[in-house]
């Protein structure tokens, strides 16, 4: 069946650095994707979208990159902070409007 | 703040106890969703309503029955669950029911069925 997965459970970064979260989808007709971030006690919460007839978009200290050719979405964050330490999910929708997440990787913040 | 609010925001009850989660938008949407998080598991729809219609049931068991008496609100009814029933319910909200819709969500009600 369709799925959205993630290639790694945990990311672990020194403050500072830049990280890459990396989401792989299987639905070649997938049109919009989205990057959630979900902190602990909270519900998630959108950081980035892209739709499909683009590759790359920024936002602040993020940037989502989607390559159809090979169904991958990734998401950058520059200059890492304690504050980015949450789990983060992917996400794709279709034509039915229904979002499909990914499990979700834990990314850690070392101080 | 989302702006999508769901009470309570913690609940443990039995097997044989009847229970509601209450969700209310505060955003002027025209979709609700409910989905369920279970640990190492992806967010599962459960149900979509649109302009207070039902228009998905992701094959949700009867043990659980959604309520959408307007477009801000949105209720999950629970009776006679399982243990394994236990999770994160979330509860989202939408514009409306398109694709480039980004979904708001709530903090969720972690349910505990002994």
């Amino acid at each position: 069946g369709e799925s959205v997965g993630l290639h790694l459970p945990t990311l672990s970064v020194q403050e500072g650095d830049n990280s890459i979260i990396n989401c792989a989808y299987s639905n070649s007709a997938s049109d919009y994707f989205i990057w959630y971030k979900q902190e602990s006690g909270k519900g998630p919460q959108f950081i980035i979208d892209i739709r499909s007839n683009m590759d790359k978009r920024q936002g602040q200290r993020v940037t989502v990159l989607l390559n159809k050719t090979v169904k991958h979405l990734s998401l950058q964050i520059a200059a890492t902070q304690p504050g980015d330490s949450a789990v983060y999910f992917c996400a794709e929708t279709g034509a039915n409007s229904k979002l499909t997440f990914g499990k979700g990787i834990t990314l850690s913040v070392r101080p | 703040e989302t702006g999508v609010t769901q009470t309570p925001r913690h609940l443990v009850m039995g097997m044989t106890n009847k229970k509601s989660l209450k969700c209310e938008q505060h955003l002027g949407h025209n979709a609700m969703y409910w989905y369920k998080q279970s640990a190492k598991k992806p967010l599962e729809l459960m149900f979509v309503y649109n302009f207070k219609e039902q228009t998905e049931n992701n094959s949700v068991p009867s043990r659980f029955s959604p309520e959408c008496p307007n477009s801000s609100h949105l209720f999950l009814h629970l009776h006679t669950l399982q243990p394994e029933d236990s999770a994160l319910y979330l509860c989202a909200s939408s514009q409306r029911l398109a694709v480039y819709n980004e979904q708001f969500f709530g903090p969720g009600t972690r349910l505990t069925v002994l």
